[in-house]
């Protein structure tokens, strides 16, 4: 159990529609990343916010942006939505001391199905 | 961005130690390794890290070559709660993580 929580654990929608997915943690980490993780393959670093700013980018388009509130929380955003954006979506929290050896907490995801 | 290359799948028996590799030959010197792991219908959960000294903690032990292009994770005692995919990750101060396709460990009762 790593407190992280994320919502809806599944979703459906149509190609061309957006949609948002929401994570937060119950233990007040101020950095968040989202990730998608195609069927079969490792999750892919989408972005990672930081105190409410965007703080590093993977190789996403724009149409997938992201908020991180001032509790922490966070959302995912993806318009125009196509068939490959259909995946396991996994946000991960963390409390950013010296970047690269920050434990990251990750959240049992929202499976993603884009008809 | 530096590269590692995991076995695509490996097995192991109940109670006996498992070794899993992972080579990084284009390491930096400022890049931690980390190894992740991920149960069947979870989110990939924290196992162990280091930079060059081999580390132990409660769950395993990683061994870091002398060069730093390769490293092993090691389990003691391999249970049926350790089948999962097991990712060998570069860290690089900018503290993005870049997941590769990981081991898929099958644990034989």
């Amino acid at each position: 159990e790593t407190g992280v929580t994320q919502s809806p654990t599944h979703l459906i929608k149509t190609r061309g529609q957006q949609v948002t997915l929401r994570c937060s943690s119950q233990s007040g980490h101020n950095t968040v990343s989202w990730y998608q993780q195609a069927l079969g393959q490792g999750p892919q670093f989408i972005f990672q916010y930081y105190r409410e700013e965007e703080n590093g980018r993977g190789n996403f388009p724009p149409r997938f942006s992201g908020l991180q509130f001032p509790n922490y929380s966070s959302e995912l955003n993806v318009n125009a939505l196509e068939l490959d954006d259909s995946a396991l979506y996994l946000c991960a929290t963390n409390w950013r001391t010296r970047a690269n050896t920050d434990t990251q907490y990750f959240g049992p995801g929202t499976r993603l199905t884009v008809l | 961005d530096a590269k590692t290359t995991q076995p695509n799948s490996m097995e192991s028996n109940e109670e006996e130690p498992v070794h899993l590799p992972c080579n990084h030959s284009t390491i930096s010197g400022t890049d931690y390794i980390h190894w992740y792991r991920q149960l069947p219908s979870q989110g990939p959960e924290y196992v162990i890290h280091g930079l060059t000294s081999n580390v132990n903690n409660r769950m395993a032990s990683l061994a870091i070559a002398e060069d730093r292009k390769s490293s092993t994770l090691i389990l003691h005692r391999a249970t049926l709660r350790d089948a999962a995919v097991y990712y060998c990750i570069l860290r690089p101060p900018n503290n993005d993580m870049r997941f590769g396709a990981g081991t898929r460990l099958t644990v034989k009762p």
